[in-house]
């Protein structure tokens, strides 16, 4: 079993509409969960952190948390075309340690016009 | 400067040769990260250095992969007798350390190795 599992996509969404991207882990320990988005031919960049159940908002990013369910998901609200991109799923997974992120192999989004 | 920096930015070598990769990270930053993603694959954890502590080697591939950081600063990674196989983007990231570190990294632009 994957440890960071996530739908390679694509997942195509209509400009301004919301997107949903979702990721699930294997290891109940994990405390750190991270969303990148890497443009293609690009190095990720970190949009979002979260570390605890619930949701948490920025500007038009929502990153939610359920550790019961062991899944965290990123909401992209008003998309827009220069949302296209890969979205990393990155969560800290024991045994390997609490600062070494393990990556999903990403989803990838367009959003068209 | 600003943000972290690799080199080459592109590296083309014979089967066999030995690369070395650089990596330069962000100031003030103690800990340093080496991934390594193939086309359309996600990131492979290679290699993480904390501060003055022993490196976590557990992501290494194999024998012919090494690391080392100098001074606490700057990274090099090297891969001996190379293999079709290693051909990917290096990346380089790092973070702000075992106290305040939150598993938040900040990428460099990466090294792309081609081995033909």
């Amino acid at each position: 079993q994957k440890e960071v599992e996530q739908n390679s996509g694509p997942l195509s969404v209509p400009e301004g509409a919301i997107a949903s991207l979702n990721c699930t882990y294997s290891d109940r320990g994990s405390q750190s969960f991270f969303w990148y988005r890497q443009y293609s031919g690009k190095s990720p960049e970190l949009i979002m952190s979260i570390y605890s159940n619930g949701d948490k908002e920025d500007g038009r990013f929502t990153a939610q948390l359920n550790k019961a369910s062991q899944y965290v998901s990123l909401l992209i609200r008003d998309s827009q075309p220069s949302d296209s991109a890969t979205y990393l799923c990155a969560v800290n997974i024991s045994p390997r340690g609490s600062y070494i992120p393990t990556f999903g192999r990403g989803t990838s989004l367009i959003v068209h016009p | 400067g600003a943000g972290v920096s690799q080199s080459p930015s592109n590296k083309v070598t014979e089967k066999g040769k030995d690369v070395e990769l650089r990596c330069d990270p962000i100031s003030g930053h103690t800990a340093l990260y080496w991934y390594r993603q193939s086309l359309g694959q996600g990131l492979e954890f290679l290699i993480y250095f904390q501060g003055n502590s022993a490196p976590d080697k557990s992501g290494l591939p194999s024998d012919r992969f090494s690391a080392e950081r100098t001074g606490g600063s700057v990274s090099t990674l090297t891969i001996q007798r190379t293999q079709q196989e290693d051909s990917a983007v290096y990346l380089c990231a790092s973070s702000l350390g075992a106290i305040t570190n939150t598993g938040e990294l900040f990428f460099g632009e990466g090294s792309r190795l081609t081995v033909l």
